[in-house]
Order: C-alpha cells, then sequence, then structure tokens
C-alpha cells in the first residue's frame, strides 16, 4: 500500500522568512514519481515541482527547492523569502508508476496549511 | 492554451435528487481523473479514464456514482440519490501518459452542497 504522510498541520511564518514543508511517503514499488501541489484560498491545485524515483538529486528553481532523499523516504519543500502570496495549503503526492494502461493515480498527503504574515 | 475546466462549480441540492458534473480535460491529454477533497483533507482518487476507457474506480465509488467519458473528450460524472455524506469538492485532473510528463493538471472543482 502507499502512503504519504505530511504531519506539519499548520505553519505560520513572516515575509521573507524561509519555510520548509515535509513529506515522508511510503510505497514498496521502485519507480514512482513524487510531486508538490499548492491549493490557494480559490481552490484550484496547481502543479509546482516532480520529481522520479530514479532521481534524488535535489534542484533549486527560483525560491522553491526540494530535498528528496530515498533513505528516509523524505521529500521536503522549501521556499526561500517567503511572500503573502505563498499562503496556501500544500500538498505533497505519490504516484507509483506502471507502464501501461495502469491509473497512475495520485496518493496526497492531508495538506500543511501555510500561513504568512506580512 | 486552455487548462482543465469545470461545470458547474457550485451546486447545491437536496438529499436525494440526481446532480451532474462535467470536466473538459486539456484538449491533447487523454487521461483524465476523478478526485473528491472533503473540508481539511487531500484528495481521493475515485475514477480514471484512459481516453473512453474507464480503466479503474475507488471503493469510494458507490452504485449511486456513475462517470462517463464519451468519444474521449469531456467526461461526466453523475450521483444519483445524493445524501449528505456526497457534500465534497470534485476535482476533475488530466494528463498526458508520457514519462516526461506525467504530472496530472486539476481544474476548479465542483464544491457540491447536499442540504
Amino acid at each position: 500500500a502507499q502512503k504519504v504522510t505530511q504531519a506539519q498541520t499548520e505553519i505560520s511564518v513572516v515575509e521573507k522568512e524561509d519555510v520548509t514543508l515535509d513529506c515522508v511517503y511510503e510505497t514498496r514499488d521502485t519507480t514512482y514519481y513524487l510531486f508538490w501541489y499548492k491549493q490557494p484560498p480559490s481552490g484550484e491545485l496547481v502543479f509546482l515541482i516532480r520529481r522520479n524515483s530514479f532521481d534524488e538529486q535535489n534542484e533549486i528553481s527560483g525560491r522553491y527547492s526540494w530535498n528528496f532523499q530515498k533513505s528516509t523516504s523524505s521529500f521536503n519543500f522549501t521556499i526561500t523569502a517567503s511572500q503573502v502570496v505563498d499562503s496556501a495549503v500544500y500538498f505533497c503526492a505519490l504516484s507509483v508508476f506502471y507502464y501501461g494502461g495502469a491509473t497512475n493515480k495520485l496518493i496526497f498527503g492531508t495538506g500543511t496549511l501555510l500561513a504568512v504574515q506580512p | 492554451d486552455t487548462g482543465v475546466s469545470q461545470n458547474p462549480r457550485h451546486k447545491i441540492t437536496k438529499r436525494g435528487q440526481n446532480v451532474t458534473f462535467r470536466c473538459d480535460p486539456i484538449s491533447e491529454h487523454n487521461r483524465l481523473y476523478w478526485y473528491r477533497q472533503t473540508l481539511g483533507q487531500g484528495p481521493e482518487f475515485l475514477t480514471y479514464f484512459q481516453n473512453e476507457a474507464q480503466l479503474e474506480k475507488s471503493r469510494l465509488l458507490s452504485d449511486r456514482f456513475s462517470a462517463e467519458r464519451p468519444k474521449g473528450s469531456f467526461s461526466t460524472l453523475e450521483i444519483q440519490r445524493t445524501e449528505q455524506g456526497d457534500s465534497a469538492m470534485y476535482l476533475c485532473a488530466s494528463s498526458l501518459a508520457r514519462l516526461d510528463s506525467y504530472e496530472q493538471y486539476f481544474g476548479p472543482g465542483t464544491r457540491l452542497t447536499v442540504t
């Protein structure tokens, strides 16, 4: 079975602080994808980043960076110099990869509510 | 380039009524997914289409739920004899079936309130 755990329910920071959102996943499969999505108050889920299980290289994209560690089954997401517009619920998700017509459905965590105060 | 669209955005209905939601995926995407999200939770998978074929249904999808995707384009999700427990946000997503482009893109959702 697959599972995603986001232990942080809510985080509050002051603008310009760095913030890291934690994500721990469980799967016995060797080929999978990990995602971060953002859900602002408007409600629409916005895709942020994707990482596959073969690539543990950590990257930086603008103010976003992520730390993928297979040894600890963690996929943490960092926002540098947070802004008020970053306030949203952030979801970590797992998709086990199967060839052919298989579902590749997303399994979401319960989300972390990030509030960035001015 | 238009994203995933869903209609209606909001639906209020009385218990026992039938409702139908529509999803229009990104035009070149052959995969379409339905999810349900309740307050304070992450989205939960309901069902999946590849082109017009419905290939998987979650156990969450009771007999009162039915989904279609005629001609592999838009999709509809119908709930018959609605119950208060059906109140939720219903999300549609679409994706390509490519190794380098596996992310799902979500629509704005349809918020259902059953009174």
